[in-house]
């Protein structure tokens, strides 16, 4: 069955540098997505991504946050100058087109990401 | 905010029924009802959805009310393996590529 995946499945940096966290999605997926979610929290929309561009972000994706669809299978999040409270498990989902009404999106095992 | 309320937690006996409730009073006609879990910090799973009608699949049922102000997720025959934090999302067509807005969800744990 196919899945998405993620890697590093571990990140750790030092604050202030930079990290990228990619995510391969399912091959013909046409919506991706990430998410984060902080130890012993809820899991947080942060952006959306159909034909090639941004389609919905939160306000947790500021200007320190970008994404990237590279090529025609990698899927990225940058974030440019991390901080302590970035510290979290961050998910990549990926979504089929819609059919009935319905567009599940699928999870990727997420790369947990420390900020020392 | 997501626009809907679980109960914290929950417990369940392998093999028994697990009934888990939610309450989504501000729903709108364009809106559905989905349930994912999460199994101990692994990415969020997909169950299952519904608009009005019950529906069921391999994983599960659910149960939503006439005036679509609740619903009720049924897991028939629960196993230790679904042992997990479950998430009721009210989400809409459409529009903004179906973000998944999560609450807080209910914590179940089954027992044997």
């Amino acid at each position: 069955e196919p899945e998405v995946t993620q890697t590093p499945s571990h990140q750790v940096t030092q604050m202030g540098q930079e990290v990228i966290l990619r995510c391969v999605p399912i091959s013909n997926h046409l919506y991706f997505y990430w998410y984060r979610q902080i130890l012993g929290q809820k899991v947080e929309f942060l952006v959306s991504f159909y034909n090639n561009e941004i389609s919905e972000k939160s306000e947790i994706f500021d200007d320190q946050f970008s994404v990237e669809r590279p090529d025609g299978s990698n899927f990225t999040l940058k974030i440019r100058s991390t901080k302590l409270e970035d510290s979290a498990m961050y998910f990549c989902a990926s979504g089929g087109a819609w059919v009935a009404n319905n567009n599940e999106q699928f999870f990727g095992p997420g790369t947990r990401l420390t900020v020392l | 905010d997501a626009k809907t309320t679980q109960p914290p937690s929950m417990d369940c006996a392998e093999g028994r029924a697990a009934n888990l409730p939610c309450n989504h009073s501000t729903i709108s006609g364009n809106e559905y009802v989905y349930w994912y879990r999460q199994i101990h910090s692994q990415g969020p799973q997909y169950i299952i959805h519904g608009l009005k009608n019950n529906e069921t699949n391999e994983m599960a049922s659910l149960i939503i009310t006439e005036d679509r102000k609740s619903s009720t997720l049924i897991l028939p025959h629960a196993t230790l393996r679904d042992t997990a934090v479950y998430y009721c999302i009210v989400r809409s067509y459409g529009g903004s590529q179906g973000n998944l807005i999560f609450g807080k969800g209910t914590k179940l744990s089954v027992k044997p």
